[in-house]
């Protein structure tokens, strides 16, 4: 089965850089790759998601790139803001499948 | 459009009861998933509904038991609990089963503290 392994569990930058989350998975079956991010207390929200058949992805500062070869897909977020910080998720997925293999996540922390 | 909602928000449940959770689905969703977030984790597959009938299950023993409802609503029931079972439980809806249409969207989860 899927498994989908999350780096780092913790990351730490500054307010207005660059934030990287990489995420790895082992079935090459899988097509669907989401991102959620989960405030506290609160449930995930999907933020953005990439498919198998595209290798970059875009929505205003957030950005997901997907490696199908080394099977590896990365989230990617410019000029962090204090409401950045949460837990963010990837996931990982065959798009027919009725269920997410998720990461372990990542605790963003936006220092000021 | 209203979103996932989930009741109650918290729960303390003594070990051997039963709890039964809550959820209605985003307007227009027909598909409710369940699962369950230890402190610190991912969330696990418990099972998926979709139009009444349990169309996928995860690791999760029987006592672990769901309905889902003419209008998609759907709850949870967890029989005998354990100590183990405290955790965040989620719903997700979404538009018709796996994730060609679209991703999920989740309730605020209820937290469940069995002692």
């Amino acid at each position: 089965g899927e498994n989908v392994e999350q780096h780092p569990s913790t990351l730490s930058v500054q307010e207005g850089d660059s934030a990287v989350i990489k995420c790895t998975y082992s079935d090459s079956a899988s097509n669907y790759f989401p991102w959620y991010k989960q405030e506290l207390g609160k449930g995930p929200q999907l933020i953005i998601d990439i498919r198998s058949n595209v290798g970059e992805k875009k929505d205003q500062r957030i950005a997901v790139t997907l490696n199908k070869t080394a099977k590896h897909f990365s989230l990617h977020i410019t000029e962090t803001q204090p409401e950045d910080s949460a837990v963010y998720f990837c996931a990982a997925t065959e798009d027919s499948n009725y269920q997410l293999i998720w990461g372990a996540g990542t605790k963003l922390i936006i220092k000021p | 459009e209203t979103g996932v909602t989930q009741s109650p928000t918290h729960l303390i449940k003594t070990r051997g009861q039963q709890v039964t959770l809550r959820c209605s689905s985003q307007s227009g969703h027909n598909t409710v998933s369940w699962y369950q977030q230890a402190l610190g984790q991912g969330p696990q597959f418990i099972f998926q509904y979709y139009r009444e009938e349990e169309n996928g299950r995860g690791n999760f023993p029987p006592r672990f038991s769901g309905l889902q409802f003419p209008n998609y609503s759907s709850e949870l029931n967890v029989n005998a609990l354990e100590l183990d079972d405290s955790a965040l439980y989620l719903c997700a809806s979404s538009l018709e089963t796996g994730f060609i249409l679209g991703g999920y969207t989740f309730g605020s989860g209820t937290r469940l503290t069995v002692v």
